[in-house]
């Protein structure tokens, strides 16, 4: 296992379109989390799943943003109707929730420009 | 709500000196844990150290130790020997162990760090 992974790495688009990304966590791992990471900033959260139940949604995630892990192995995020605020890198991350570990493993991101 | 400050935006230190960086945080809970991530320039977060609060002995990872001052919400990042590769950006992150689930980490603004050689 090489650990988390997003695809695509970058996506460019206009306003107004939709887009969706993936992520694929540690295969072991039953939590995955959605970040978003301004520049400048740290990573802000946005969701997180434990397998497939999205448990917790922050204030971040407008109607336009919608989350899914089918199964509860990768997870899909979807931007509607895109903004140039939504312009943004997208960061997943992992954990395994049992034994009281509590590190979460990040994937390269995800690097959103809306034009 | 949890708060992670990290009052140094950016530092330098020259090849094998010895930095530190500085994170603190506010929560009324007591049992939590803190965290260290290193985001190298274009590459992914990876995690350096983890503290545990209940654990007084502070953490260390080879050339990485942590100062926790848990009265004062304190926990300040010292890195050893400094090299070129850990020119990156620093997140101090906090999370609370609630009931049987994780919460998610919350994060400071970072520390921009450049080795120099």
């Amino acid at each position: 296992d090489t650990g988390v992974s997003q695809d695509p790495r970058h996506k460019i688009t206009k306003r107004g379109q939709n887009v969706t990304f993936r992520c694929d966590p540690i295969s072991e791992h039953n939590r995955l989390y959605w970040y978003r990471q301004t520049l400048g900033q740290g990573p802000e959260f946005l969701t997180y799943f434990q397998n497939e139940a999205q448990l917790e949604k922050s204030r971040l995630l407008s109607d336009r943003f919608s989350a899914e892990r089918p199964k509860g192995s990768f997870s899909t995020l979807e931007i509607q109707r895109t903004e140039q605020g939504d312009s943004a890198m997208y960061l997943c991350a992992s954990s395994w929730g049992g034994g009281g570990s509590y590190e979460q493993y990040f994937g390269p991101g995800t690097r959103l420009t809306v034009t | 709500a949890q708060t992670v400050t990290q009052s140094q935006p950016e530092m330098s230190v020259q090849e094998a000196e010895t930095v530190t960086l500085s994170c603190t945080y506010d929560t009324s809970e007591n049992n939590y844990y803190l965290f260290w991530y290193k985001q190298p320039p274009s590459r992914q977060m990876i995690l350096v150290i983890r503290q545990e609060a209940y654990k007084q002995q502070n953490a260390t990872e080879n050339r990485f130790s942590v100062n926790f001052q848990k009265a004062a919400k304190s926990f300040s990042l010292k890195i050893s020997d400094s090299q070129l590769g850990d020119t990156a950006m620093y997140f101090c992150a906090f999370i609370l162990p609630v009931n049987s689930g994780n919460t998610p980490l919350v994060f400071g603004k970072g520390t921009r760090l450049s080795v120099i050689a």
